[in-house]
């Protein structure tokens, strides 16, 4: 079936550092993308969301970034804080449809 | 309320037994999805309503699972003869409407099948 990064990755930064979390999908038909934080024992929380008539988009300290020549999200989390450590999901949806994929998401870790 | 609510937020239940859990949506929001999250994974969509129709429930894993929503707010997902596979965090969302594609989420009900 269709997949959205499927694997679960951790990663570490620095405070006050840049992130970027990776996502990959193999649905070409997807018509639109979401990032969701999820800390420990929460519901996944809206990040930022971008069309895929788009390339970039950008909100408060994030960035979402679209390929769809290779079929590639990114979130670009600028000068990173400890409040950002939680687990990060890109989800997608394909047109035609009200169902969304999720990966199983990226750990990002902060070091202070 | 200012958010989703999901309800039990902990279910610890015996092998076998039937279980319910209810979703409250953010109120005016008339899609409300369901998913599925097992221990370190992604989300697995189950099935979404528009209003109180459910166009799409091939998530459902099973026809042990079953879902329904009264009045355009209010849902249960009910789970009949519980297995120990079914342990997982059963997320619920809400948005606007299918094109206000925004997805707001409960804390989850935490479903442990002994």
């Amino acid at each position: 079936g269709e997949s959205v990064g499927l694997h679960l990755p951790t990663l570490s930064v620095q405070e006050g550092d840049n992130s970027i979390i990776n996502c990959a999908y193999s649905n070409s038909a997807s018509d639109y993308f979401i990032w969701y934080k999820q800390e420990s024992g929460k519901g996944p929380q809206f990040i930022i969301d971008i069309r895929s008539n788009m390339d970039k988009r950008q909100g408060q300290r994030v960035t979402v970034l679209l390929n769809k020549t290779v079929k590639h999200l990114s979130l670009q989390i600028a000068a990173t804080q400890p409040g950002d450590s939680a687990v990060y999901f890109c989800a997608e949806k394909t047109s035609g449809t009200y169902k969304y994929i999720f990966g199983t998401g990226t750990r990002l870790k902060v070091l202070a | 309320g200012a958010g989703v609510s999901q309800s039990p937020s902990n279910k610890v239940t015996e092998k076998g037994k039937d279980v319910e859990l209810r979703c409250d949506p953010i109120s005016g929001h008339t899609a409300l999805y369901w998913y599925r999250q097992s221990l370190g994974q992604g989300l697995e969509f189950l099935i979404y309503f528009q209003g109180n129709s459910a166009p799409d429930k091939s998530g459902l894993p099973s026809d042990r699972f079953s879902a329904e929503r009264t009045g355009g707010s209010v849902s249960t997902l009910t789970i009949q003869r519980t297995q120990q596979e079914d342990s997982a965090v059963y997320l619920c969302a809400s948005s606007k409407g299918l094109a206000a594609l925004a997805q707001y989420f409960g804390p989850g009900t935490r479903l442990l099948v002994l």
